[in-house]
């Protein structure tokens, strides 16, 4: 019974390049959030995505974040031409359900831990 | 917007004493309110929570109050073991879910 998948665990990067961040929700899992970390601080909502859909997407930076969560295949986080401010800690999460009127326990990955040079 | 503010930040106990964590929310469409446990170098990990239609709920060692009227929830840990140190996040969910800023908790053998 898998949890969460994230990977990698560790990702380094230069400024100007791509990173992408991976995440498998759990088995039976269709909703998937991603967060982000900063040393010493909460976790910030960034997106929601439903397979092939982009659900909430009111945390993200306007520039340079995507995601996606394709029909098959791992929800990806790409941040296109990092910057220092960029490393923090990646969190994916996800649930079974999303229903308004309903409670939505979310199980998180380990987290991907981006650093910028 | 969405705010949640949790106290303390640090919080030092002898093993055996209790440990209590306040949090308060702005949002009063805040429905869902889940307790995350994170040990170094791991995701969040849910040791308890607690929905709008109940005051309060325990599990063992932990204990989870809920005040509406107030906006205010509170993590209570009894009889604590050094295995319990590690940094703690309340979050509140009307939509999305909302962290609190955490509180590092470190349980003295």
């Amino acid at each position: 019974n898998a949890g969460v998948m994230q990977n990698p665990r560790h990702l380094v990067r230069r400024r100007g390049q791509e990173a992408r961040l991976r995440c498998s929700p759990m088995k039976g899992h269709s909703h998937v959030y991603w967060y982000r970390q900063l040393p010493e601080e909460g976790l910030k909502f960034m997106v929601y995505l439903q397979k092939e859909n982009i659900i909430d997407e009111s945390g993200m930076p306007k520039e340079r974040f995507s995601a996606e969560f394709p029909k098959e295949g791992p929800s990806i986080l790409r941040i296109q031409q990092v910057v220092r401010g960029d490393s923090a800690a990646y969190f994916c999460a996800s649930s079974r359900n999303r229903d308004p009127s309903s409670y939505n326990e979310q199980f998180f990955g380990p987290g991907t831990r981006l650093t910028v040079l | 917007g969405e705010n949640v503010e949790q106290h303390p930040s640090t919080l030092s106990v002898q093993e055996g004493d209790s440990a209590v964590i306040k949090c308060t929310y702005s949002d009063s469409a805040s429905n869902y309110f889940p307790w995350y446990k994170q040990e170094l170098g791991k995701g969040p990990q849910l040791i308890i929570d607690i929905r709008s239609n109940v005051g309060e709920k325990k599990d063992q060692r932990i204990a989870v109050t809920l005040n509406k009227t107030a906006k205010h929830f509170s993590l209570h840990i009894t009889e604590t073991q050094p295995e319990d140190s590690a940094v703690y996040f309340c979050a509140a969910q009307g939509g999305k879910l909302i962290f609190g800023q955490g509180t590092e908790l470190s349980v003295k053998p």
